[in-house]
């Protein structure tokens, strides 16, 4: 069933450390990946995406591993600074889709301290 | 380049009434879709819509929800009667075309309140 009301799990780094942040997902037929970050009252804003048939993808300052073994996705932010601040969302599309809807997870809330 | 554009930014309605939320989206999309979300929870996909038809509504209660895609202007989400649970964030975004993996851009959300 679905997790209502429960907290986001959160975490907490000094700035210019490097981040990980991750993500479990249960379906085996989703072949691509997005990782969205969220800042207060905004909407989602895209960072990375990446295909089943990759492992690793970068970005500026990003990376995202992919390990399809265990299902799991992890994003990896270099150098991390206050503006790095916000909920971070994985979302996934399953190869059945008839459309485009993507499936989010729950979020992981990072925060930055100065 | 505009992205994709929502209004109102926050609505309050009271129980029973109804409530109509628009979503622009980016010059060059045809391609729409909402999702709700809840304070501390991920986005849920509701409605996706192509101009002038629904193509996927499986998120989107059966009863009181409605979207269109008009060939002229915005998309609208229609909540017919609200209750105090319609209370969330809905967010549109877009996408230019119809491959999987063409990145979906969101608007702002509007944040709906049901008193």
């Amino acid at each position: 069933g679905e997790s209502v009301g429960l907290h986001l799990p959160t975490l907490s780094v000094q700035e210019g450390d490097n981040s990980i942040i991750n993500c479990a997902y249960s379906n085996s037929a989703s072949d691509y990946f997005i990782w969205y970050k969220q800042e207060s009252g905004k909407g989602p804003q895209f960072i990375i995406d990446i295909r089943s048939n990759m492992d690793k993808r970068q970005g500026q300052r990003v990376t995202v591993l992919l390990n399809k073994t265990v299902k799991h996705l992890s994003l990896q932010i270099a150098a991390t600074q206050p503006g790095d601040s916000a909920v971070y969302f994985c979302a996934e599309n399953p190869q059945y889709n008839a459309g485009n809807m993507l499936t989010f997870g729950g979020g992981t809330r990072l925060m930055v301290k100065p | 380049n505009a992205g994709v554009m929502q209004n109102p930014r926050h609505l309050v309605r009271r129980r029973g009434q109804e409530a109509r939320l628009r979503c622009s989206p980016m010059k060059g999309h045809s391609h729409v879709y909402w999702y709700r979300q809840l304070p501390e929870e991920g986005l849920k996909f509701m409605v996706y819509l192509q101009k002038e038809n629904i193509i996927d509504e499986s998120g989107m209660p059966k009863e009181r929800f409605s979207a269109e895609f008009p060939k002229e202007g915005p998309s609208i989400l229609r909540i017919q009667q609200v209750v105090r649970g319609d209370s969330a964030a809905y967010f549109c975004a877009s996408s230019p075309g119809t491959s999987r993996t063409d990145t979906q851009y969101f608007g702002p959300g509007t944040r709906l309140t049901v008193l």
